[in-house]
């Protein structure tokens, strides 16, 4: 069984300051990593997925994350936020296996502030 | 195109009323989903289609009952709805063989009164 923990319920932080928000998870297996990002009232959109290869991956809106096995992590960062990144941030991941189920964690918010 | 569509956006019903919620891609993806999502809370999985058969089903109560007509299509019917059944609810879609990949639509946002 999959579980993932979002170590932070809310972050906030200033426009242009830089965030990381944090996710740990737990396999027995080897699994795929994401981060969604939902803005208010909208659905998921994928923001960076780890499938396989280098360990830093880039995403849009300016989004990275590192996977790191050692320490079953998939911390995601960017560098200077604006305040259009407000929104929630879900961590999740998935059976390399295969199968159709994406464990998600419970999610982050971000606050950016003027 | 990598949209997921998904009408309406928002519905009103009462604990009587019979409504269907509907989802659309036309991306060729023959996985779709139906997930449920609370306030405050991650997305749970509800139900899964596969080449337009039900492949999972998390245990959802009968109130709810999915439908696949064709590739492209997946609908929720709902009928005898609780209050606590107001949530957002989202579909997606992904490739067979990269089920990992899910796109999802922007959700109908039900409230059952």
């Amino acid at each position: 069984a999959q579980s993932v923990t979002q170590l932070d319920s809310q972050v906030p932080v200033f426009e242009e300051a830089p965030v990381e928000l944090r996710c740990n998870y737990s396999s027995s297996v080897s699994v795929y990593l994401f981060w969604y990002v939902q803005y208010p009232n909208q659905g998921l959109q994928l923001l960076l997925k780890y499938l396989s290869g280098s360990t830093l991956v880039k995403g849009i809106n300016g989004f990275e994350a590192e996977f790191n096995k050692s320490q079953t992590s998939f911390h995601l960062r960017k560098p200077s936020v604006h305040i259009s990144d407000t929104a929630e941030y879900f961590c999740a991941v998935s059976d390399r296996g295969g199968g159709f189920k994406t464990i998600f964690g419970a999610g982050t918010r971000l606050f950016v502030k003027a | 195109d990598t949209e997921v569509t998904q009408t309406p956006k928002h519905l009103v019903m009462g604990m009587t009323n019979k409504k269907s919620l509907k989802c659309e891609q036309h991306m060729g993806h023959r996985a779709m989903y139906w997930y449920k999502q609370k306030a405050k809370k991650p997305p749970e999985l509800m139900f899964v289609y596969s080449y337009e058969k039900l492949s999972i089903n998390e245990s959802v109560p009968s109130r709810f009952s999915p439908e696949c007509p064709n590739s492209s299509l997946l609908n929720l019917h709902l009928h005898a709805l609780q209050p606590e059944d107001s949530a957002l609810y989202l579909c997606a879609s992904s490739q067979l063989g990269k089920e990992e990949t899910q796109y999802f639509g922007p959700g109908t946002r039900l409230l059952v009164l």
